[in-house]
């Protein structure tokens, strides 16, 4: 069974970056693609974006665009996510989630997910 | 930028049958889309029931079915149980991104 533990709380200030990490067990890395999202107090889960497990590629919602990063380390079974310019409406638990892909053509299953991060945005 | 509409609330009985739906705003919603449905608790991360329109996980109870109905993907409870009352989200592929929708707040009464 595949675990993603990921890292500790965060608060920021406005302005402020936050990096959250992922760590996963076993091979997901290699097999699975890495996606994050996030949802804010009270509200829905929101795509952020994804690290392709063998091209290392990356892709965005478009809101994130410009402000976002995933990086993945096959070294220590990490994925990191990075916001930048954060904003009180980034106020949120993030969460890593990995995505196997299933038979042919384009079909997907979000088979594991994070505990959550609380990133927290406040002056 | 595709908006993907859920039922906001849905309410069953004890042992009652329920469809939640999930609609595209680009139209008919179809495999291609992989729906996933997830269920979620409060305070806890989501977990995914139903991938690829109608495959269940091992943890999966098997009175959750996934499905198309019509224009959209559909996610059924048959002999829905107290345990059942959740939140529930659909999750397409749609236009190079994943779009969740709204989510149905399930209430079992």
């Amino acid at each position: 069974q595949v675990q993603l533990v990921q890292s500790g709380a965060e608060v920021k200030k406005p302005g402020a970056s936050v990096r959250v990490s992922c760590k996963a067990s076993g091979y997901v890395l290699n097999t699975h693609y890495m996606h994050w999202v996030r949802q804010a107090p009270g509200q829905g889960l929101e795509w952020m974006g994804v690290v392709d497990p063998s091209s290392y590629s990356t892709s965005f919602a478009q809101m994130f665009q410009g402000r976002v990063t995933m990086t993945r380390d096959t070294a220590t079974s990490t994925v990191t996510m990075e916001l930048i310019s954060l904003r009180s409406e980034d106020t949120a638990v993030y969460y890593c989630a990995s995505v196997r892909a299933v038979g042919v053509g384009g079909h997907y299953d979000f088979d594991n997910w994070g505990q959550g991060t609380l990133v927290t945005v406040s002056s | 930028q595709t908006v993907v509409t859920q039922e906001p609330s849905l309410t069953v009985s004890p042992g009652g049958t329920v469809t939640l739906t999930c609609a595209s705003s680009t139209g008919a919603v179809t495999s291609d889309n992989s729906p996933n449905w997830l269920q979620q608790n409060p305070g806890q991360a989501p977990r995914t029931l139903i991938y690829s329109t109608s495959n269940k996980h091992s943890w999966t109870p098997a009175r959750f079915s996934g499905s198309l109905l019509e224009d959209k993907a559909a996610l059924t409870l048959s002999g829905v149980q107290p345990e059942d009352e959740a939140e529930y989200y659909c999750l397409l592929y749609s236009g190079g991104a994943w779009v969740f929708g709204g989510g149905t707040k399930l209430t079992v009464l």
